[in-house]
């Protein structure tokens, strides 16, 4: 099956500092990727849509110019966390769309903690 | 918009038995999906099963069915001999049938713990 892979798995860094979380698609090209995220015990909110090759869309309230989303291939899209301070600190996930399929898969997450 | 509510935070069965996790939502689009996803403690989300809501038959994957009431807008899962292995949370989802707007509304979760 179809598999989506998030890299890191777990990150800490210092507060003021970025960090770049990757998804890529393994075995399929993927057009649309979305980025999540779970704070504990919570459910997933969307936090973005990314097109590749495109502006990604940001959800109300989430700030676009701390939360840098790039899809610059059909295989990777990258969150950066700008200037990142512990109420930062979360559980993000990603999906990925199999071109114009139905189906969407969810990578492994990536825990941010911010010292 | 969209909205998905699961009022169950927490549910716990014996194992070998059947359980129903509740689901409801609203939606002004006529065309959509709902999906049941599963998050166990390694929190790689995973697709239990879909149904489409234009189709009037009820989804069933093995051990998991829905039971699917378009009118009330209900969504409610059903495992039957329930395992060990299917501890874990449960979210229910929905998004609009529509190339381009693919994403996902979840519900806040049941966790589901299966007793031995």
């Amino acid at each position: 099956g179809a598999v989506v892979s998030q890299h890191p798995s777990w990150v800490i860094c210092k507060s003021g500092t970025s960090v770049k979380i990757e998804c890529r698609s393994l075995d399929f090209q993927a057009t649309t990727m979305f980025w999540y995220r779970q704070f504990p015990k919570q459910s997933l909110m969307l936090m973005a849509t990314s097109n590749e090759g495109s502006k990604a869309t940001y959800e109300q309230g989430v700030e676009k110019d701390k939360f840098l989303i790039n899809h610059a291939s059909l295989t990777l899209s990258t969150l950066t966390v700008t200037s990142a301070h512990p109420e930062d600190s979360s559980f993000y996930i990603c999906s990925a769309r199999e071109g114009l399929g139905n189906t969407i898969y969810f990578g492994e997450g990536s825990w941010l903690t911010v010292v | 918009a969209q909205t998905v509510t699961q009022s169950q935070p927490e549910m716990s069965v014996q194992e070998a038995e059947t359980v129903t996790l509740s689901c409801t939502y609203d939606t002004s689009e006529s065309d959509y999906y709902l999906f049941w996803y599963k998050q166990p403690p390694s929190r790689q989300m995973i697709l239990v099963i879909r149904q489409e809501a234009y189709k009037q038959q009820n989804a069933t994957e093995n051990r998991f069915s829905v039971n699917f009431q378009k009118a009330a807008k209900s969504f409610s899962l059903k495992i039957s001999d329930s395992q060990l292995g299917d501890a874990a949370m449960y979210f229910c989802a929905s998004r609009i049938r529509m190339v381009g707007n693919e994403k996902l509304t979840f519900g806040t979760g049941t966790r589901l713990t299966i007793i031995p």
